[in-house]
């Protein structure tokens, strides 16, 4: 489905360790981005990609960082995970067919305790 | 920032009745309107979307009104079925790099 993979799928972790998620697309596309899923909250951006190092923060960008080194993956890092954190994250690319709109990854979800 | 605002929250109705969710969305320069579909432990795809320069768009039992001036749009779903159970979201697009800002969310229950 659009070559767009997230790994891994689930997740458990301890408070204060650091975190990284995997977005890996196979189809080139040029933008990337990472949001969290929160009941009540619907689906809030953490940060974005437009293209290679070229990397920008969203609306909950605060503890987590992003690394885009290659334009087929797109690195999400929570540098010292804390239970406000956990959650469901998806990762999405936006597809020139579909004129603006995203497809998504099947998710991780991430459990900090 | 663009803010986007989604109504009702959960939503019943009975197979064959229509259903109707409506959001608003407060910059003025967003000109993409798309709708997702989530269902339980799946990604969201997406359904249907509308651009600021149309009203309204179909695509068989699903339709999408836009109104720019009130800045508000709706998805209707006529004749629901019980597949059409799901969380839907509104989207909303500003700015640069294509970023979407969602909506909160509805979910849509259709009972027999």
């Amino acid at each position: 489905d659009a070559g767009i993979t997230q790994s891994p799928r689930h997740k458990v972790t301890e408070t204060g360790t650091p975190v990284t998620l995997r977005c890996h697309q196979t189809e080139n596309h040029r933008y990337m981005y990472w949001y969290r899923q929160d009941p009540g909250h619907g689906l809030r951006l953490i940060h974005y990609s437009y293209g290679v190092k070229d990397t920008d923060k969203g609306e909950v960008s605060d503890g987590y960082s992003v690394s885009r080194s290659k334009t087929e993956d797109f690195l999400l890092t929570l540098e010292s995970a804390t239970s406000s954190q956990t959650s469901v994250y998806f990762c999405a690319i936006m597809e020139s067919w579909q004129g603006g709109g995203y497809t998504f990854g099947s998710g991780t979800r991430l459990t900090v305790v | 920032g663009e803010n986007v605002e989604q109504h009702p929250s959960t939503l019943s109705v009975q197979e064959g009745d229509s259903a109707v969710i409506k959001c608003t969305y407060s910059d003025s320069a967003s000109n993409y309107f798309p709708w997702y579909k989530q269902e339980l432990g799946k990604r969201p795809q997406l359904i249907i979307d509308i651009r600021s320069n149309v009203g309204e768009k179909k695509d068989q039992r699903i339709a999408v009104t836009l109104n720019k001036t009130a800045k508000h749009f709706s998805l209707h779903i006529t004749e629901t079925q019980p597949e059409d159970s799901a969380v839907y979201f509104c989207a909303a697009r500003s700015g640069t790099a294509s970023k979407l800002t969602f909506g909160t969310g509805t979910r849509l229950q259709v009972t027999l």
